[in-house]
């Protein structure tokens, strides 16, 4: 099937603590990958992108490497901060123009 | 930096009324989409549209939705004869090339069928 699983959330850490949000996906072929932010409130940001096997997208101090081996796209950083504290959405292209989403993970980040 | 703006930002709406949510998408994008995230769950594609007609549709998209491109600048979502369910976060995105390029979302339109 065609679909992106992500870890579930939500995922409670304390300031500058090292956050990893686990994504995989299923596809056949190379998608474009994608993690989008959702701050309370607001709408969707794109955060970081990676368009090839092996790149590495990455962006505020988040970082993600697409791994084809592993079909995985990894949300990483090395010390958070309150400001982070958001939902986070993985996301890959579709073949037919759409971006097929994650259920999302709600990050909250205690001082 | 250019973005996608969206109007009204919330709309409140009765059961069976038609609702239009607009669009404005960054000027230079030829793809244009529509995705609406019911509250709690997934983001979900509804429709994407270039060159003037639609490329691909979700089955969420049935004949109570219609999408228009105006004019050279709104892109818009039709529902004919809102129902409950159709209570959501609508977010419209807008790309400069197709399935590889970066979607860039608006802030999207709160509906509250009542």
């Amino acid at each position: 099937g065609n679909s992106v699983t992500q870890m579930e959330g939500p995922v409670t850490l304390s300031e500058e603590a090292f956050l990893t949000i686990n994504c995989t996906y299923t596809a056949t072929g190379y998608p474009s990958l994608f993690w989008y932010v959702q701050y309370p409130g607001e709408g969707l940001q794109l955060l970081l992108k990676a368009t090839k096997a092996d790149d590495k997208g990455s962006n505020k101090g988040f970082e993600a490497t697409y791994r084809k081996e592993t079909t995985s796209f990894h949300l990483e950083k090395g010390s958070v901060q309150v400001s982070d504290s958001a939902v986070y959405f993985c996301a890959r292209a579709d073949s037919n123009y759409q971006l097929i989403w994650g259920a999302g993970t709600k990050l909250i980040i205690k001082p | 930096e250019p973005e996608v703006t969206q109007t009204p930002s919330h709309q409140v709406t009765q059961m069976g009324q038609e609702v239009i949510l607009r669009c404005v998408p960054i000027s230079n994008h030829l793809y244009f989409y529509w995705y609406r995230q019911i509250l709690g769950q997934k983001v979900e594609f509804l429709v994407s549209f270039y060159n003037n007609e639609i490329s691909e549709k979700s089955e969420i998209f049935d004949d109570q939705f219609s999408v228009e491109r105006p004019d050279g600048s709104n892109f818009t979502l039709k529902i004919r004869s809102t129902k409950l369910e159709d209570s959501a976060m609508y977010f419209c995105a807008s790309s400069e090339q197709g399935i590889t390029d970066t979607q860039y979302f608006g802030p999207g339109t709160r509906l509250t069928v009542l």
